[in-house]
């Protein structure tokens, strides 16, 4: 089993609708990022959180630290938010950081 | 434009042979990652530098190494390419006391 396991691995939806993208993990962590990959390869860094929630335009992230679990929420979703999201965590008192398998979604217009 | 650049931007090498890539940090940013991304899977860990050490390491052999610079700019050596290290390799870039992540656009590699 992974350390980190993301679902759904595939999510199609219509423009406008509300996203939610899970992340559970096994380990004990020090702080979870969520990461957006677009065509081509590159990564921008959405969010990194060790507790609570943050919100950043559209984009709200929350995370359960006792049942060790993360969503990533998107509001309103446009076709430019079609990307593979992706969870990392880091285990406590390691550098190395641990990532889901990512989840591809695509919004159609 | 998160600030970290990486060079080549694609790169075909033959087995056998060596490569270095290269990756230009945020300015300020003291902390260097590596991570390997295989077609159709998520990145895996390849290392970590902090203040020119190396400071954490995922599992990948010796034939992986790396450096970092004192201007905070690093490298990715892999020798005795194998077909398998055929992959998009990414870097990042963050300071050691925020852990927040700058990545780069990556170079991928592919080996014949």
């Amino acid at each position: 089993k992974n350390e980190v396991e993301q679902s759904p691995q595939n999510l199609t939806a219509q423009e406008g609708e509300f996203i939610t993208i899970n992340c559970s993990y096994s380990v004990g962590i020090s702080a979870l990022h969520w990461l957006q990959q677009h065509p081509g390869g590159g990564i921008v860094s959405l969010f990194m959180l060790s507790s609570g929630k943050k919100k950043h335009g559209r984009l709200i992230a929350t995370i359960n630290i006792q049942e060790k679990h993360s969503s990533l929420h998107i509001t309103a979703s446009h076709p430019r938010d079609s990307a593979v999201y992706i969870c990392a965590v880091r285990r406590q008192g390691a550098q190395k950081l641990v990532f889901g398998q990512g989840t591809r979604l695509t919004i159609n217009p | 434009e998160t600030g970290v650049t990486q060079s080549p931007t694609h790169l075909i090498k033959t087995r056998g042979q060596q490569v270095t890539l290269r990756c230009s940090s945020q300015s300020g940013h003291n902390t260097v990652s590596w991570y390997q991304q295989a077609l159709g899977q998520g990145p895996q860990f390849i290392f970590q530098y902090y203040r020119e050490e190396e400071n954490g390491r995922g599992n990948f052999p010796p034939r992986f190494s790396g450096l970092q610079f004192p201007n905070y700019s690093s490298e990715l050596n892999v020798n005795a390419l194998e077909l398998d290290d055929s992959a998009l390799y990414l870097c990042a870039s963050s300071l050691f006391a925020t852990g927040e992540l700058f990545f780069g656009e990556g170079s991928r590699l592919t080996v014949l």
